[in-house]
């Protein structure tokens, strides 16, 4: 089974662009979350999809994240414009729910640092 | 007050020896545990779920006290391949959970 999917593995972008994260879920997962982990934090949520649908979006830091999942497939996690605060890893991570609770498989997360 | 509360570490122990983490949550309302094992910039990884009437896999056992609200993680017979962070993870019930991580203890196994 392949596992959870990110891209790209790394991003060095400078303050003010935009960067677009991308991640493919465990084929069959309806269930997908980002979270990420800046520098000497724990790893923190962003959100959760269920299928196509944003279930739980309460930890988008600010209107400059946009997450998407068209399709209820692979979901994108875009960033615009990037502040030097946004640096970090990005972690993805897909689960199949509802019942019974079941744990997340992460992917490798997408390293991004603005400058 | 955080959510999830782990032991700051970090710990280095010897080979072979017995090591515990101890995390405690906030949220009555959790539901499910688990125990995530990351090494040095990868990603985090599933180690092992958390059952009410505690479970063990090989030399790993895991403890919940629904009560006080606390996990426990035990290490026996340490290896040098368990230097890692461990990480504390709590999920709400129901469908909608989302997981709120602990900082994470560091485990550091010297020869």
């Amino acid at each position: 089974e392949a596992g959870v999917t990110q891209f790209p593995s790394h991003s060095v972008i400078e303050k003010g662009q935009t960067v677009t994260l991308r991640c493919d879920p465990i084929s069959g997962h309806d269930n997908l979350y980002w979270y990420r982990r800046v520098m000497g934090k724990e790893i923190k949520f962003l959100l959760h999809f269920v299928k196509e649908s944003k279930q739980d979006e309460s930890g988008m830091p600010n209107n400059r994240f946009l997450a998407e999942r068209t399709g209820g497939t692979y979901s994108t996690l875009k960033v615009q414009p990037a502040e030097l605060e946004d640096s970090g890893v990005y972690f993805c991570a897909s689960s199949q729910e509802p019942y019974p609770p079941s744990p997340l498989h992460f992917g490798n997360g997408t390293r991004l640092t603005v400058t | 007050r955080k959510e999830v509360e782990q032991d700051p570490g970090p710990f280095n122990v010897p080979e072979g020896a017995t090591v515990a983490f101890n995390c405690t949550y906030s949220n009555s309302a959790s539901q499910s545990f688990f125990w995530y094992r990351q090494d040095c910039r990868k990603e985090p990884k599933l180690l092992m779920s958390v059952y009410s009437s505690g479970n063990e896999d090989g030399r790993f056992t895991a403890q919940l006290n629904r009560a006080s609200q606390y996990i426990s993680l035990l290490i026996r017979d340490s290896k040098l391949s368990d230097s890692a962070t461990y990480l504390c993870v709590v999920k709400l019930r129901g469908l909608m959970g989302k997981s709120t991580f602990g900082d994470g203890t560091t485990l550091t196994v010297k020869p």
